[in-house]
């Protein structure tokens, strides 16, 4: 058990909809990441937030978008649903000045019909 | 562009010593991780280099070249429980991840 929660495991959903993944981090991490996992992708980041303030932002498209909360969860919102959205999505935190030592949740599996 | 290679499979037997090699090319280098994926599991950070040279952490060790953009991760004293997907993933600039595609790991006894 990393220590790093995501909700919900699974979800299915139609094209064109909306949907929101939850992340919390470990004790004491600022610092979360999200990632999408698809087979023929690998793992991708997506984007970085530390302390409720976007850090850095990789392969994220425009109908995908985060934020970090005062109490550090953070949640993807990924909006207008293709069934190329369906994936696993991770997400990851790390300690202060590890960066590259990041703890993955279990990931929620999204499934676009 | 970003680019990470790894070979896509590898098989050993229980026992054995197993070098999983990653190449990079990316725009900013900051230092390469490694991480391992049982099925269905979610990524576990093993390794960090940022230097060259060679770490080592039990039966795990992680070997970085700047100047060849090049490393390895050696897997010794094999265990059955050590089939999985290992990745490599390089920070870049802005603190980015780049993680490569990733390579399939079979023991057999």
């Amino acid at each position: 058990d990393s220590g790093v929660t995501q909700t919900p495991k699974h979800l299915i959903t139609a094209t064109g909809q909306r949907v929101t993944l939850r992340c919390s981090p470990r004790s004491g991490d600022l610092s979360v990441y999200w990632y999408q996992q698809s087979l023929d992708q690998g793992l991708q980041f997506l984007i970085q937030y530390y302390n409720g303030e976007e850090r850095a932002k990789g392969n994220i498209l425009e109908r995908f978008s985060a934020q970090q909360f005062p109490d550090l969860h953070s949640e993807l919102n990924l909006s207008s649903l293709e069934l190329g959205d369906s994936a696993l999505y991770f997400c990851a935190s790390s300690g202060e000045g590890v960066p590259y030592e990041q703890y993955f949740g279990p990931g929620t599996r999204l499934t676009v019909t | 562009g970003q680019s990470l290679e790894q070979p896509s499979e590898v098989t050993a037997v229980e026992g054995a010593i197993v070098q999983i090699n990653c190449t990079y090319q990316t725009s900013g280098f900051y230092g390469l991780s490694w991480y391992q994926q049982h099925d269905g599991g979610a990524p576990t950070f093993l390794s960090y280099n940022a230097l060259d040279g060679l770490e080592e952490t039990g039966r795990f060790s992680s070997f970085l070249s700047r100047s060849d953009s090049y490393g390895y991760l050696l897997l010794q004293e094999l265990q059955m429980k050590d089939s999985a997907s290992y990745f490599c993933a390089v920070r870049t600039h802005g603190q980015n991840f780049v993680f490569g595609p990733g390579t399939r790991l079979s023991v057999l006894p």
